[in-house]
């Protein structure tokens, strides 16, 4: 079964770097997602992005948040100044369109030191 | 806003036995899912339902969704150790895409 694939799978940062966290999508899906996990806390929707263009974004996406799908497969998420309350799994999603099945990554964990 | 909330909040079974989670929501929804997470890793779609049907079967597990009681229920049918894990309900609303997540019930399936 095709799968979304994000890399690192762990990445340790410096309060205050910039972090791209990398995400492939299923290459015929259309619709593709960001979503965090801070440790034994919920899921949380972060920002939706479609047609190029952010179709939705949370209350947490401010403006340190930034996403990018640069080259027609990878689907990118930039924070541009950690803070130690970054710190959580982040899951890259994306659908097909035609249905609201979800399809996700294995997530990234980011931990802000 | 939509909230999912579960219950219980941990699930301790033999295996065999028969799990039943529970989720809860607060406005109106296009489909609700649900959704396994294996400790520290990612989240597997188990199964969809949508918001005009009421029970849906997939493999050992059946959803049952009550949308005047804004409830659904998911059933884990003689299950094995290998069910252990984190599930979570997801709520996908009218207008939006967005998947809003319950606070998932842990369940442990004993050998």
């Amino acid at each position: 079964e095709p799968e979304v694939t994000q890399t690192p799978s762990h990445q340790v940062t410096q309060m205050g770097q910039e972090v791209i966290l990398r995400c492939v999508p299923i290459s015929n899906h259309l619709y593709f997602y960001w979503y965090r996990q801070i440790l034994g806390q919920k899921v949380e929707f972060l920002v939706s992005f479609y047609n190029n263009e952010i179709s939705e974004k949370s209350e947490i996406f401010d403006d340190q948040f930034s996403v990018e799908r640069p080259d027609g497969s990878n689907f990118t998420l930039k924070i541009r100044s950690t803070k130690l309350e970054d710190s959580a799994m982040y899951f890259c999603a994306s659908r097909i369109g035609q249905t609201f099945r979800y399809t996700f990554g294995s997530g990234t964990r980011l931990t802000v030191v | 806003s939509q909230q999912g909330e579960e219950d219980p909040q941990a699930l301790s079974i033999q295996e065999g036995e028969n799990a039943t989670m529970n989720c809860s929501y607060k406005t109106s929804i296009n489909n609700l899912q649900w959704y396994r997470q294996n400790s520290g890793r990612g989240l597997v779609h188990l199964i969809l339902i949508r918001s005009n049907e009421r029970e849906k079967h997939s493999g050992r597990l059946r959803v049952t969704l009550d949308t005047s009681k804004k409830s659904s229920s998911l059933l884990i049918t003689a299950s094995r150790a290998a069910d252990t894990a984190s599930y979570f309900c997801a709520t996908s609303g009218v207008n939006t895409d967005k998947l809003i997540f319950g606070t998932g019930t842990r369940l442990q399936v004993f050998p």
